[in-house]
């Protein structure tokens, strides 16, 4: 069974650093591509970054580019998103989800599973 | 920037046809995919590719494509079916790859 267990949420001043988790099991994890995406408060679905099974290619929304950064470590089947410069507009439940492709092709691009998310909070 | 348009909200009665439409320019050359979420929970996918279904998600799911609009049909709905949908696909105007959701439809069971 695919699990996906997000943690690192919390609150954080603007200006300020968190960095997500996401554990993987269930599945050969180096084998695909991974993904994060975040639903603010009453509001719907943001994509906001991906990376390949290898980690080797990356990809992100314009409203986190350069503030965020996506990375992974196979051999601790473990997905990361480093959250730097948060602003308020950057509270949101964060998703960590799985998509059913080891290399990122544009239009067969999708989230097969999704973990349960976690709550980054950005205020003073 | 590209964007995906839904319904904001879609109601029928049980056992009646819903349908919620999804609908942007790059629809006719790219995929279209479809999550259901319910309150406090996760998305769950329940069409891919335009109109396939994934193992686990009733048969009452199904998804179709005409032109720049993609649909996704529940036959006889239930009760359950309540939930917010979101339809997804590939933006492929820009430099970088990037995937958008629409602004989701919510699903009223009256």
């Amino acid at each position: 069974e695919v699990q996906l267990l997000e943690s690192g949420g919390g609150l954080v001043q603007p200006g300020g650093s968190l960095r997500l988790s996401c554990a993987a099991s269930g599945f050969t994890f180096s084998s695909y591509a991974m993904s994060w995406v975040r639903q603010a408060p009453g509001k719907g679905l943001e994509w906001v970054s991906a990376i390949s099974g290898s980690g080797g290619s990356t990809y992100y929304a314009d409203s986190v580019k350069g503030r965020f950064t996506i990375s992974r470590d196979n051999s601790k089947n473990t997905l990361y998103l480093q959250m730097n410069s948060l602003r308020a507009e950057d509270t949101a439940v964060y998703y960590c989800a799985k998509i059913p492709l080891l290399i990122v092709v544009v239009p067969a691009v999708y989230f097969d599973y999704w973990g349960q998310g976690t709550l980054v909070t950005v205020s003073s | 920037s590209y964007e995906l348009t839904q319904p904001p909200s879609v109601s029928v009665s049980p056992g009646q046809t819903a349908r919620i439409t999804c609908s942007g320019d790059a629809l006719p050359k790219q995929y279209a995919y479809w999550y259901q979420q319910k309150p406090g929970q996760a998305p769950v996918l329940v069409i891919y590719k335009d109109s396939e279904r994934p193992s686990g998600i009733p048969e009452r799911f199904s998804g179709s494509s005409s032109g720049t609009t993609v649909t996704l049909t529940i036959s006889g709905v239930q009760a359950e079916d309540e939930a917010d949908y979101y339809c997804q696909s590939a933006d492929s105007s820009g430099t970088y790859a990037s995937w958008v959701f629409g602004g989701g439809t919510k699903l009223t069971v009256l």
